[in-house]
C-alpha cells in the first residue's frame, strides 16, 4: 500500500526564514509526486508535478525537489501570504488516476 | 477562482439521510474527480470521471456513487448516512484523463450529519 508521511505538522516562521517541507513516500514505481497549496476553507491549488528523482521545478518563492524516496518543497523568503497547509500526493503504477496524499503541513509565516 | 462550481456550499442532514452534491467542471475539461476531506483521513480521492464514464475508482464507498452527465457536470450521492460521513467533499476537474493534467479544485461542499 502506497505511504505518504509529510513533516513537520506544523511550522512556524518570521517573515524571510526560509525553510524546507518535507514529503517521504513508500511506492512501488512511482508515476508522479504532487504539490498542492490549501487555504482555510478552499479547495486545494495545484503546485508542481515531479515524476523522476533528480527533478527540481519552481514558482516563485517555491522549488521542489524529488528523490527516489522524498520531496522537499524548499521555500525562499517566505511571507504572509504563503502561510497556507501544503499537501504532497504520490501516483503510483496501475495506469489510473490514484493519488494518495499525505496529512499535510499547516505553514504560517509571520510578519 | 477556479472556474470549477459546487452546490451547495453547507448541507446539514441527518444519519440514514441521502443526499446529492453537484459539480460543474470548467469550460472545456472532460474529467471531474471527488475528494473527500476530514480532520482524522486527511483528503481521500474518491472516484473519476472522463467524458461521462468512470474512469478510476478509489477509497469510494458502497453507499456512495457517482455519475457525469451529457453536460459533463457531475453528481455525487451520499446514502444511507452516518456521522462518520460528516466532511468536506471537493470536486476537481481537468482537461482531459491524463494523471499529468492539471487538476482545479472547487470551493468544497462542507457537509454535516447529525
Amino acid at each position: 500500500e502506497d505511504q505518504v508521511t509529510q513533516s513537520p505538522e506544523a511550522l512556524r516562521l518570521q517573515e524571510g526564514e526560509s525553510s524546507s517541507l518535507n514529503c517521504s513516500y513508500t511506492v512501488s514505481g512511482l508515476r508522479g509526486l504532487f504539490w498542492y497549496r490549501q487555504d482555510p476553507g478552499k479547495g486545494p491549488e495545484f503546485l508542481f508535478t515531479l515524476y523522476s528523482a533528480g527533478e527540481e521545478k519552481e514558482k516563485e518563492r517555491l522549488k521542489a525537489t524529488l528523490t527516489k524516496k522524498e520531496s522537499f518543497l524548499h521555500i525562499t523568503a517566505p511571507k504572509p501570504e504563503d502561510s497556507a497547509t501544503y499537501l504532497c500526493a504520490v501516483q503510483g503504477p496501475g495506469g489510473s488516476y490514484i493519488p494518495t496524499f499525505g496529512r499535510g503541513t499547516s505553514l504560517i509565516v509571520h510578519p | 477562482d477556479s472556474g470549477v462550481t459546487q452546490t451547495p456550499k453547507h448541507l446539514i442532514t441527518a444519519t440514514g439521510q441521502r443526499v446529492t452534491l453537484r459539480c460543474s467542471p470548467r469550460s472545456g475539461d472532460l474529467s471531474v474527480y471527488w475528494y473527500q476531506q476530514s480532520l482524522d483521513q486527511g483528503l481521500q480521492f474518491l472516484i473519476q470521471y472522463y467524458n461521462g464514464e468512470e474512469r478510476a475508482k478509489g477509497n469510494i464507498l458502497e453507499r456512495f456513487s457517482a455519475q457525469q452527465f451529457p453536460d459533463l457536470h457531475s453528481e455525487l450521492n451520499l446514502s444511507s448516512l452516518e456521522l462518520g460521513d460528516s466532511a468536506l467533499y471537493f470536486c476537481a476537474s481537468s482537461l482531459s484523463s491524463r494523471e499529468t493534467d492539471t487538476q482545479y479544485f472547487g470551493p468544497g461542499t462542507r457537509l454535516t450529519v447529525l
